[in-house]
C-alpha cells in the first residue's frame, strides 16, 4: 500500500522567505510526528499530532515553525523567515496509535524533504 | 529520559551473523526497548521492539537480558542491503512517542 509520502523532495530558499512542506500520512493513521535530522546528526523531535487532540509542540525550535494538521490527515509545516541554521532533512512519520496498533506505536517515515536554506 | 549507549560502528561481512549491543542501564519497567534503522538518503524504518522476552519477526531478532539494561540486535545473515545506521530507543509505553535518536551504530556490510 501506499506509504508515508512528503513534498517537495528538495527545496532551497533564499534566507528570509517562507517555506511549507507537505507530508501526507498513511491512510488511517491517526498519529502524525514532524522532525529534522541534520546533516551527520540524530533525530530531532518537531510536533505531534494525535488525532483532535491539542498538538504537542515541545520540539519546535522557535515561534518561526508552525504546523497544522487538516482533516486528521495532511499536514504542513511552515517555516517563517528562513535561516541558515534551518537547513536540514524535514522528516514526517505516521503511525497508529492504541489497541489497533497492538501498542508497538511502529512510525512509518517519508523519504523526507530537504531544505536549504541559502 | 532513560538513555542507550551504542558502539559508533561495526563491521561485518555479508552473509554472516551480526550482533548489535546496547545498553541501557536506567531503563524503566515502562520502557519498550525499539529499534530502527536509517539506509543512506532514506528516512528511518522500525526493525524490532520489544519488552521483556526476546523476539522475532521477519527481519531481525531481538534478545533482551534479564535485567534489562541490554540488549542485542541480531542480523542473522546479513546482506549489503543491512549496511545502515541502527538506532537503538526506550519508548514508554503511554501517551507520545517522540523518537529521539542520537548518533546509533554505522553498520558496514563487507562483501
Amino acid at each position: 500500500g501506499a506509504g508515508v509520502s512528503q513534498s517537495p523532495s528538495n527545496k532551497v530558499t533564499e534566507k528570509g522567505k517562507d517555506v511549507e512542506l507537505r507530508c501526507d500520512p498513511i491512510s488511517g493513521h491517526t498519529a502524525l510526528y514532524w522532525y529534522r535530522q541534520s546533516l551527520g546528526q540524530g533525530l530531532e523531535f518537531l510536533i505531534y499530532f494525535q488525532g483532535n487532540s491539542a498538538p504537542d509542540k515541545s520540539g519546535l525550535p522557535s515561534d518561526r515553525f508552525s504546523a497544522e494538521r487538516t482533516g486528521g490527515s495532511v499536514s504542513t509545516l511552515t517555516i517563517q523567515r528562513t535561516q541558515q541554521e534551518d537547513s536540514a532533512v524535514y522528516l514526517c512519520a505516521s503511525s497508529l496509535v492504541g489497541p489497533l496498533a497492538g501498542f508497538s506505536y511502529e512510525q512509518y517515515f517519508g523519504p523526507g524533504t530537504r531544505l536549504t536554506v541559502t | 529520559d532513560a538513555k542507550t549507549t551504542q558502539p559508533n560502528s561495526m563491521e561485518s561481512n555479508e552473509e554472516e551473523p551480526v550482533h548489535l549491543p546496547c545498553n541501557h542501564s536506567t531503563i524503566s519497567g515502562t520502557d519498550y526497548i525499539h529499534w530502527y534503522r536509517q539506509l543512506p538518503s532514506q528516512g528511518p524504518e522500525y526493525v524490532i521492539h520489544g519488552l521483556t522476552s526476546n523476539v522475532n519477526n521477519r527481519m531481525a531478532s531481538l534478545a533482551i537480558a534479564e535485567d534489562r539494561k541490554s540488549s542485542t540486535l541480531i542480523l542473522h545473515r546479513a546482506t549489503l542491503r543491512d549496511a545502515a545506521v541502527y538506532y537503538c530507543i526506550l519508548l514508554t509505553f503511554f501517551g507520545n512517542e517522540k523518537l529521539t535518536f542520537g548518533t546509533g551504530t554505522r553498520l558496514t556490510i563487507i562483501p
